[in-house]
């Protein structure tokens, strides 16, 4: 089994800064991962898919980078809309599709 | 598009409960649908998945034997169907639609299952 690991497990930032994200993988997984934001009491919401690719409709300022085990989530300029709980999930194996342990993204 | 989960509660340990997510707003018939299940203050896990089809199905080994994922495409359905409960499968339980094989871009709202005696 993949295990997906989020580094840090909360980030203090302020709007209008810049926030990095780490998700690492317990082997090589290509570029087949993919990041969500969940808000409270609210599902999760696909952000960034194959490790770069924006989904439909989320903002430029959500940007990911990577590959093989060592993937980034950018947040360029945040937005108070922003701080939420992120998590990483990968595809390359087709079960079980493992999710990272989540990283909050809190206001300072 | 819109996913609505129903049939979640209280429920005791060793009985049964059966999940419902009826789809609209896409062909139903045309995507693979999954299970994803969020245990109180925890993160996010994979349960099970079901081609477009239903032809191909796989399970979280934990569930294996215990849970049976089927669906209903004439009424844009998706079940779940949740034997011998334990309390470590307490969770809100998503739908969510498969994109781009095994990536989810829809999400219900969540149905919440408490397995407690």
């Amino acid at each position: 089994e993949i295990v997906l690991t989020q580094s840090p497990a909360t980030l203090s930032l302020s709007p209008g800064e810049r926030a990095t994200l780490s998700c690492r993988a317990s082997q090589s997984i290509s570029d087949y991962l993919a990041w969500y934001q969940q808000k409270p009491g609210q599902a999760p919401r696909l952000l960034i898919y194959d490790a770069s690719t924006r989904a439909t409709g989320i903002p430029a300022r959500f940007s990911g980078s990577g590959s093989e085990t060592d993937f980034t989530l950018t947040i360029s300029s945040l937005e108070p809309e922003d701080f939420a709980l992120y998590y990483c999930q990968q595809r390359f194996n087709r079960a079980p599709h493992s999710f990272g342990q989540g990283a909050r993204l809190e206001i300072k | 598009v819109q996913l609505v989960e129903s049939g979640g509660g209280v429920v005791q340990p060793g009985r049964s409960m059966r999940l419902a997510c009826v789809a609209s707003g896409f062909t139903f018939g045309s995507y693979g649908m999954h299970w994803v299940r969020q245990a109180p203050g925890k993160g996010l896990e994979w349960v099970a998945y079901i081609w477009f089809d239903g032809s191909n199905i796989k399970y979280l080994e934990s569930v294996r034997g215990r849970f049976t994922i089927s669906r209903d495409n004439a009424k844009k359905t998706l079940y779940l169907q949740m034997n011998s409960l334990r309390a470590e499968d307490t969770a809100v339980y998503y739908c969510a639609r498969e994109f781009e094989e095994f990536y989810f871009d829809y999400w219900g709202q969540g149905t919440l299952v408490t397995v407690s005696s």
